[in-house]
Order: structure tokens, then C-alpha cells, then sequence
């Protein structure tokens, strides 16, 4: 129950286009989700979050759409650059326990010029 | 704002050497945590403070492993003896609860190969 699955695992997007990753989770007490970029040799950096109160939540070029009822949420990259090109974690925590966050797998996204 | 700091960078060693690793928090922050991160198992949370007192220690996977923060500025976590399965990468991290939410700031990970 408190694990996040993540796919897909790796992911290739030629410049310009959406990259979408997909996360799922069983916790239904989880209520917050950020997403993580890591570029290699770096730790993981906060890009986006959302919580359940919305549906979608966009910051420029990154969009989390969100869906309560499936538990599921994704990352849409639009016109995705070759500096995107990392690992993108999703990860859930619960509302009394932010610290204890969760992460999926891990996908690697390489957006070809 | 420096972020979060850690050191070493590299670390190789020998099995059954002890390795410290140390760690500094952003400043003002009152969150720590240690993570190792693998490629079979990913980022997983060995333990975490909250002004400097250790709230769980869950993750940690074995007596061989201890952290301790004596102060709000430093922190370390210590292998002894070291094994070869205990090659990652590890990130320390910090979070200020009322400053940033729920951001979890990472530092750039310390390497850590056990020949």
C-alpha cells in the first residue's frame, strides 16, 4: 500500500514533443505528490506538486494532471528540450507525514535534438 | 543560499573500513534526512531528524549503520564495517517545515564505492 509505481521505466521524445510519465498508488490517505528531476551526478530537485484538491496543476512547460478517483497522476513535458533529458521520480507522502515521501522508480527521459 | 552541502563527493573504500559521511542542512532548517539510493531499490529513506533528534530510524538497514546530528548545522552517517552491498549513492537532505512546505532540498549525494 505504500508504494507508488512509475512508468515508463525509460522514455525517448524528440525535440518538441510532450513527455508524459504515468504514476499509480494504493494509499488512499496520501495527499501530497511532487515530482523530482534529477540530472546525473545531481540530487533530486522539487519540480512540480499538487495535491488532491485540484486536477491539474501547470508551472510553464510542466503540467501534473491528477486523477482522485484512479489514483493516478502524470507529468506532461511540452515541446520538451535536450536539457530536460534526466530522471523524473513521482513520489506521495501523507498530509501528517511529509517527511516519510515515497518515490516510484524512476524514469529516464533522453529528448533527442 | 548554499544548499544542502555533503562530503565526501567520492568515497572508495575497502570492506570492513569504516566511512563517515558528513552532511550540512540549509541553514534554518529543522528537518534532516539520510536516503541511498541504488539502482535495484531506488531512493529509499534511512532515517530522519527534526532538531537533531532521531524520529525514524526505520529504513536503516542494519546495526552497521548509525547517524547522528550533534548540532542543527552538521550531521553524519557512519558505516562500520562497510560491505560491498553497501556501494550507492547517498543523499543527505534537509527541509524547513514552516519555511518551505513540504520541499524536501537534496544535497549532491555522496558516492560510495566498497571494494
Amino acid at each position: 500500500q505504500q508504494q507508488v509505481k512509475q512508468s515508463p521505466q525509460s522514455l525517448i521524445v524528440q525535440k518538441g514533443g510532450i513527455s508524459i510519465i504515468n504514476c499509480a498508488y494504493e494509499n488512499t490517505a496520501f495527499d501530497y505528490f511532487p515530482w523530482y528531476q534529477q540530472f546525473p551526478g545531481k540530487g533530486p530537485a522539487l519540480l512540480i506538486a499538487i495535491r488532491p484538491d485540484v486536477s491539474e496543476k501547470k508551472e510553464g512547460r510542466f503540467t501534473i494532471s491528477f486523477n482522485k478517483s484512479a489514483k493516478q497522476f502524470s507529468l506532461h513535458i511540452m515541446d520538451s528540450q535536450p536539457g530536460d533529458s534526466a530522471t523524473y521520480f513521482c513520489a506521495a507522502s501523507i498530509k501528517t507525514g511529509f517527511q516519510k515521501l515515497v518515490f516510484g522508480t524512476g524514469t529516464r527521459l533522453l529528448v533527442s535534438p | 543560499d548554499a544548499g544542502v552541502i555533503q562530503s565526501p563527493r567520492h568515497e572508495v573504500t575497502e570492506m570492513g573500513q569504516e566511512v563517515t559521511l558528513r552532511c550540512k542542512p540549509i541553514s534554518g532548517h529543522d528537518y534532516l534526512f539520510w536516503y541511498r539510493q541504488t539502482m535495484m531499490r531506488g531512493l529509499e529513506l534511512l532515517i530522519y531528524f527534526n532538531n537533531n533528534v532521531p524520529i525514524d530510524d526505520s529504513g536503516m538497514p542494519e546495526d552497521r549503520f548509525s547517524a547522528k546530528m550533534p548540532n542543527a548545522s552538521f550531521s553524519t552517517l557512519k558505516i562500520q564495517p562497510s560491505e560491498p552491498r553497501d556501494s550507492a549513492v547517498y543523499f543527505c537532505a534537509s527541509s524547513g517545515s514552516e519555511n518551505s512546505g513540504n520541499t524536501i532540498y537534496f544535497g549532491e549525494g555522496s558516492w560510495l564505492t566498497v571494494v
